[in-house]
């Protein structure tokens, strides 16, 4: 079975300021995948970014970056330069070979202008 | 390119009534789907997911059932709705190795 946790239930952060996510999980898969989701107030489900637990290099795509550390089963979110558009629930999840989704329970991220 | 459809998009219904969600997917085959839920505030829970035409498997015992009639069409229901069911009900589609997941728009059920 996988469990996921994110500590922080709510966070905030300045416009364009830089803030990190917590996420830690546990797994006994050896293969598996992480990724971290957004959801805006329209509640759609949006994929921010996502790691395959065998690739050693952080992800990164544009303004969001991982901190994927295995051995410490952890998988923070930073978001750069953050923007008004990023306020939202983000939620941490973990993929394993059946492809079932585990989910945290979410961190509400507040972005002040 | 694919896509997910949810409907309806809202949904409020007296106790005790019966509940019929329909997901589709558009631009892919035999994909894996799922149904989750989401209470207020919170994180997503699996309610069910299915590898292909009738195989449905549960992760929680509850209120709810859910069919796959089609390759494409996933459906969740319910004889007889209890005020523990309302929520947000989102439906999701995967290929079939570790990927990521796609979410419809989901469906906001409010039970009186």
């Amino acid at each position: 079975a996988q469990t996921v946790t994110q500590s922080q239930p709510e966070m905030s952060v300045q416009e364009a300021e830089t803030v990190t996510l917590s996420c830690t999980y546990d797994t006994s898969e050896s293969d598996y995948y992480l990724f971290w989701y957004k959801q805006p107030p329209s509640r759609q489900m949006i994929l921010v970014i996502r790691q395959e637990a065998y690739k050693q290099q952080n992800a990164t795509e544009n303004r969001f970056s991982v901190n994927f550390q295995k051995a410490a089963k952890s998988f923070s979110l930073k978001i750069s330069d953050s923007q008004l558009g990023d306020a939202a629930m983000y939620f941490c999840a973990s993929a394993n070979a059946g492809n079932m989704l585990t989910f945290g329970g979410g961190t509400r991220l507040m972005v002040k202008p | 390119s694919q896509t997910i459809h949810q409907w309806p998009a809202t949904l409020v219904q007296p106790v005790g009534s019966p509940l019929s969600l329909e997901c589709t997917v558009e631009g892919t085959s035999n994909p894996n789907l799922y149904w989750y839920r989401q209470a207020a505030g919170r994180g997503l829970q699996l309610l069910f997911y299915s590898v292909g035409i009738g195989q449905i498997s549960s992760e929680v015992p509850q209120n709810l059932s859910a069919s796959r009639p089609q390759d494409r069409q996933f459906i969740l229901s319910s004889k007889k709705l209890l005020l523990s069911d309302s929520g947000f009900y989102l439906c999701a589609w995967t290929r079939l190795v570790i990927d990521e997941q796609y979410f419809g728009p989901g469906t906001r059920l409010t039970v009186t």
